[in-house]
């Protein structure tokens, strides 16, 4: 049973450039969550999809940032141009709707990103 | 919006029992989780709980109090590999989906 695939697992870039985080839920999930976490500000919701659809991207720090769902089996997150300060661990998460709410979140093993 | 609170950082010993608490303010509570971190991995899934009381689960026990906007994580026959991060993280609302996280508390096992 395939869990959430991320990818790359590492990424190291200069500042100024594009970065594509890319994440597969696992099948049969409706949510998908984009996290970022750091040791100052811990872990941090960026952005969540439902059935594809963004529903609360009130996380999603500034322009810079965008995040995409073209369908329910992959999404994107991209930072264009990407600075320092976004240096962070990256998580992608997805789960069931469950009518009793009890699903959790499963999380994927992340994308380490360093802005040099 | 939500306020959790957790202890920063917790020491115990192996074989020992350790409580790790969290409180929170919300409206529209609909569950409390709880996820395990190891350094350098991602949170995987501990315990949930929705309704007042303690759900008990091998060594691990997690207990909630809505009144009170309480929460705790009971680690029983503490092992070295217990040590890890332990984030509290709270649903509001049925059908969003979103849950937002704790800082989470780091527990140490010591020989």
């Amino acid at each position: 049973d395939a869990g959430v695939i991320q990818s790359p697992r590492h990424e190291v870039t200069e500042m100024g450039q594009e970065v594509t985080l890319r994440c597969k839920p696992i099948s049969g999930h409706d949510y998908l969550f984009w996290y970022r976490q750091t040791m100052m500000r811990g872990l941090e919701l960026l952005i969540y999809f439902n059935n594809n659809v963004p529903i609360d991207d009130s996380g999603m720090p500034e322009d810079r940032f965008s995040a995409k769902m073209p369908n329910a089996s992959f999404s994107t997150l991209k930072i264009q141009p990407s600075e320092p300060r976004d240096s962070a661990v990256y998580f992608c998460a997805s789960s069931m709707r469950g009518v009793y709410s009890n699903q959790p979140q499963h999380f994927g093993d992340g994308t380490r990103l360093s802005i040099l | 919006g939500q306020n959790i609170d957790q202890p920063t950082e917790m020491t115990a010993t192996e074989g020992a029992i350790v409580q790790i608490n969290c409180t929170y303010q919300t409206s529209g509570f609909n569950g409390l989780f709880w996820y395990q971190q190891h350094a350098g991995e991602a949170p995987t899934f501990l315990s949930y709980n929705v309704l007042d009381g303690l759900e008990e689960k091998g060594r691990f026990s997690s207990f909630l109090s809505r009144s009170k906007g309480y929460s705790y994580l009971l680690l029983k026959e503490l092992q070295m590999k217990d040590s890890a991060s332990y984030l509290c993280a709270v649903r509001v609302n049925t059908n969003a989906g979103k849950s937002t996280f704790g800082d989470g508390t780091t527990l140490t096992v010591k020989p």
